[in-house]
């Protein structure tokens, strides 16, 4: 059972070029989430999906697109490339919302040069 | 909105010496409470959490957590720490029938041999 498993674990992309992050999960789980990290900033949700086909905009959304065509996958895209997004990117899953816990990747170290 | 505020960018504490780390949080509705727990280079692990019931709840490795409606707060503790204890520890906060998982900033415990 492999749980959440985000690749690549690190990337350094330039100004300008597009990439996008993969995120699978076995457990069968419909919700799914992206996280960044940023020292002293905690965690930002920057988008979460309650099923396939169905995405919604976290706190920061600006510059990432994701897309869920199936339940196991929920990959993060980055267009346009920018510094600003130089951060640790952690995916997430859980069976359902409310007081259920997540269940989250070992995370994609990502610097924008 | 929901938020939590963790106001302790680092916890320093002895072996053996009791610890708590502060959290406190702002929803709407009854919330859901969670503590994870981030080891370095690592995706964040589930602790403990709170639903409903019992104010204090019990967790792993000897961690639990209190329930203060009245002062929106849920201190995380530990009767003797452990060098082994010393990570990144991270509060989180679900509003009722919101779908989001909102993190605090961090805390960074550090327990001295």
């Amino acid at each position: 059972n492999a749980g959440v498993t985000q690749t690549p674990k690190f990337r350094i992309l330039k100004i300008g070029q597009s990439m996008t992050l993969q995120c699978t999960q076995d457990m069968n789980h419909n919700y799914m989430y992206w996280y960044r990290q940023d020292p002293g900033m905690g965690l930002k949700l920057i988008y979460y999906s309650v099923g396939a086909g169905i995405t919604d905009k976290g706190e920061v959304p600006n510059g990432y697109n994701v897309s869920r065509s199936t339940t196991e996958d929920f990959p993060l895209r980055l267009e346009l490339a920018a510094p600003s997004q130089t951060s640790v990117y952690f995916c997430a899953s859980s069976y359902s919302q409310g007081g259920e816990k997540l269940f989250f990747g070992s995370g994609t170290q990502l610097s924008v040069l | 909105a929901q938020s939590v505020a963790q106001p302790e960018d680092q916890v320093n504490v002895a072996e053996g010496n009791p610890l708590t780390v502060k959290c406190t949080y702002s929803v709407s509705g009854n919330p859901y409470l969670f503590w994870y727990v981030q080891y370095p280079n690592r995706g964040l692990q589930f602790l403990l959490k709170y639903i409903t019931g019992d104010n204090l709840v019990k967790g792993s490795y000897g961690f639990e957590a209190e329930f203060n409606k009245s002062q929106t707060s849920f201190h995380l503790k530990k009767p003797s720490a452990l060098v082994s204890d010393s990570a990144l520890y991270f509060c989180a906060v679900r509003g009722g029938g919101t779908d989001k998982l909102i993190f605090g900033t961090g805390t960074r415990l550090q327990v001295f041999p």
